[in-house]
């Protein structure tokens, strides 16, 4: 149980396009769900916190109009990254909360975006 | 701001051996949980163990196993019986409450050893 996936799991795009990027509970519902950002060899640094149903909440130095995140769901939240520039390229990684459990996070698989 | 310090960048045991890796924390919250991660080559994010502040036991997972010191503010993981598997990026991280997102340390480099 507790199987978080993402879609697509690498993407390369053009430089000024926008990439969406899928996180989806498959077997448990959530009502929170946070993204992740992970460069080479470096830690995870928290993006956002994803509430089904309402505004996401950024962390300070995230730009919430270049990374937009909608949770319209129990099971799936989306990041879309605007504009992506080479500088946007890393490691997205989403993390999901059962309505259950609520005191650990289940991770996805993670989606590698290189921007040309 | 809670922070999160991984003081061993990377750490090499023997197959068979154990080892164990060093986490601290700073926090002036009282409630609060602590987790060890696993991140392999695949980058999946593997939860190893957890623990409540307020449990005094440590926690055990099969070779996986805690010493937390809260007063000391440190969350060391002991691996006993080192398996070729286990090498991988190991993160210690912090969450204040149940619901909240992980202050992730900047993790330790197991490498096993034949």
């Amino acid at each position: 149980g507790a199987v978080v996936s993402q879609h697509p799991s690498w993407v390369i795009c053009k430089s000024g396009t926008s990439v969406k990027i899928e996180c989806r509970s498959l077997d448990f519902q959530a009502t929170t769900m946070f993204w992740y950002r992970q460069f080479p060899k470096q830690s995870l640094m928290l993006m956002a916190t994803s509430n089904e149903g309402s505004k996401a909440t950024y962390e300070q130095g995230v730009e919430k109009d270049k990374f937009l995140i909608n949770h319209a769901s129990l099971t799936l939240s989306t990041l879309t990254v605007t504009s992506a520039h080479p500088e946007d390229s890393s490691f997205y990684i989403c993390s999901a909360l059962g309505t259950s459990r609520t005191d650990t996070q289940y991770f996805g698989p993670g989606t590698r975006l290189t921007v040309l | 701001a809670q922070t999160v310090t991984q003081s061993q960048p990377e750490m090499s045991v023997q197959e068979a051996e154990t080892v164990t890796l060093s986490c601290t924390y700073d926090t002036s919250e009282s409630d609060y949980y602590l987790f060890w991660y696993k991140q392999p080559p695949s980058r999946q994010m593997i939860l190893v163990i957890r623990q409540e502040a307020y449990k005094q036991q440590n926690a055990t997972e099969n070779r996986f196993s805690v010493n937390f010191q809260k007063a000391a503010k440190s969350f060391s993981l002991k691996i006993s019986d080192s398996q070729l598997g286990d090498a991988a990026m190991y993160f210690c991280a912090y969450s204040s409450n149940s619901g909240y997102a992980l202050n992730f340390g900047k993790g330790t480099s197991l490498l096993v050893t034949p």
